[in-house]
């Protein structure tokens, strides 16, 4: 089946430094990749919405000099956390588009300290 | 706008009990429907979608759910539920799968298994 493989699955960095998240589709063409963020025990809020080769479109209220999401090639997208805060520590999904469905990453829980 | 809405942030349940996972959804459009476990510090598993085929749909895992137009209504059920169901559950809607067409997630639901 379709697989999406996000790395790393945990980070830990300090204040003010910048973190990069990958998503991978394995075995197929990812040309829609959405970015999700998720606060313990909550619901998954969508921030953004990457097509391959164009910007990202960004949900109402996330900052996109803060979360930079790049979608070059249609197997890759990645999220830059830049100059991260500890309110940004959070866990971050992707998700991809495939044939009528949608397969996630496994998340990466990033802790900013 | 889509909307998903769970009822009830946490659900318990004895081993061999039935699980009963309530979702209900807003839609202007013909809904898909889905169902996502997650357990912790994991990605979202897919447990079973309605895109606007049999109304019964069966999952993996012995889930299955059922779409009632009629009362907006997407629940998942359980026959009888394992310790190793012990997660939280998400119902999602789109509408319109596999296109740029996002996914709107309920607030989750956690199902807790007892001995």
């Amino acid at each position: 089946g379709a697989v999406v493989s996000q790395h790393p699955s945990w980070v830990i960095c300090k204040s003010g430094t910048s973190v990069k998240i990958e998503c991978r589709s394995l075995d197929f063409q990812a040309t829609t990749m959405f970015w999700y963020r998720q606060f313990p025990k909550q619901s998954l809020m969508l921030m953004a919405t990457s097509n391959e080769g164009s910007k990202a479109t960004y949900e109402q209220g996330v900052e996109k000099d803060k979360f930079l999401i790049n979608h070059a090639s249609l197997t890759l997208s990645t999220l830059t956390v830049t100059s991260a805060h500890p309110e940004d520590s959070s866990f971050y999904i992707c998700s991809a588009t495939n044939r009528g469905g949608y397969t996630f990453g496994s998340g990466t829980r990033l802790t900013v300290v | 706008a889509q909307s998903v809405t769970q009822l009830g942030s946490h659900v318990s349940v004895s081993e061999g009990a039935l699980v009963l996972l309530r979702c209900n959804y807003s839609s202007s459009v013909p809904p898909y429907l889905f169902w996502y476990v997650q357990y912790p510090n994991q990605g979202l598993q897919l447990l079973l979608k309605y895109t606007s085929a049999a109304t019964l749909v069966k999952g993996i895992n012995g889930f299955e759910a059922e779409f009632k137009k009629s009362e907006t209504s997407f629940h998942l059920t359980k026959p009888s539920a394992h310790m190793s169901d012990a997660a939280e559950y998400f119902c999602a809607v789109s509408d319109h799968p596999g296109t740029a067409s996002k996914l709107t997630f309920g607030t989750g639901t956690r199902l807790q298994v007892t001995l």
